[in-house]
């Protein structure tokens, strides 16, 4: 079966680093994405690894292991507005993509 | 202002009847996905499709049909509502559904099904 494991929830405090670890077994490898979800509210898009890697974009950087099936969300200069869930989801074989539960990142001050 | 659009918000539903969702986008994306997330689980996909006039059943079909007449619609229907159907269901969509493409949600319907 396919499966994305990633850690229920995690606190950590304002201005300080959190890494949200994310790993999978898919059918089939075509990409993997995180998505930000505040409470309520829509996922939207945060970022997509395709290649074994970092890949930064401001406060944010995602990292790829193909070869380990995993992932990591790295969040710098944690701002109170960062608590929300973090989902990660990989595109399997069929292009399909398979979802993990998320994590919910709780920021203290 | 480009996006996708759901209704109704939010829904509350006795078993039996039947239930509409409805999803629109404006982006002329060619895939449109619905999505349900439960506390505790993955959105799970229900029902997908690539471009107007085709559609695949996803993950977890059963208990609901779509139908993509045009480009910017994809209704989701809910023929005789059951209690485990109680859910926030999600409509997304994309340009065309290939391996780098970037799925973009709607507001969600929050339906609770007595």
């Amino acid at each position: 079966g396919q499966n994305i494991d990633q850690p229920t929830e995690m606190t950590a405090t304002e201005g300080a680093i959190v890494q949200i670890n994310c790993t999978y077994q898919t059918s089939g490898f075509n990409g993997l994405f995180w998505y930000q979800q505040h409470a309520g509210e829509a996922p939207t898009f945060l970022s997509y690894n395709v290649l074994d890697g970092l890949e930064e974009k401001g406060r944010f950087s995602s990292f790829l292991s193909r070869s380990k099936g995993y992932s990591y969300l790295l969040l710098k200069e944690l701002q109170m507005k960062d608590s929300a869930s973090y989902l990660c989801a990989v595109r399997d074989s069929n292009y399909q993509l398979i979802w993990g539960a998320g994590t919910k990142l709780i920021i203290k001050p | 202002i480009a996006g996708i659009t759901q209704a109704p918000t939010s829904q509350i539903l006795a078993a039996g009847r039947r239930m509409t969702l409805r999803c629109t986008q404006d982006m002329r994306h060619n895939a449109m996905y619905w999505y349900r997330q439960d506390l505790g689980l993955g959105l799970r996909l229900i029902h997908y499709s690539n471009t107007a006039g085709t559609t695949g059943k996803g993950e977890v079909p059963d208990g609901y049909s779509v139908s993509r007449a045009n480009t910017d619609d994809f209704p989701l229907t809910l023929a005789s509502a059951v209690p485990s159907q109680t859910s926030v269901y999600f409509c997304a969509s994309s340009e065309d559904g290939g391996a780098k493409d970037t799925q973009y949600f709607g507001p969600g319907t929050r339906l609770t099904v007595l």
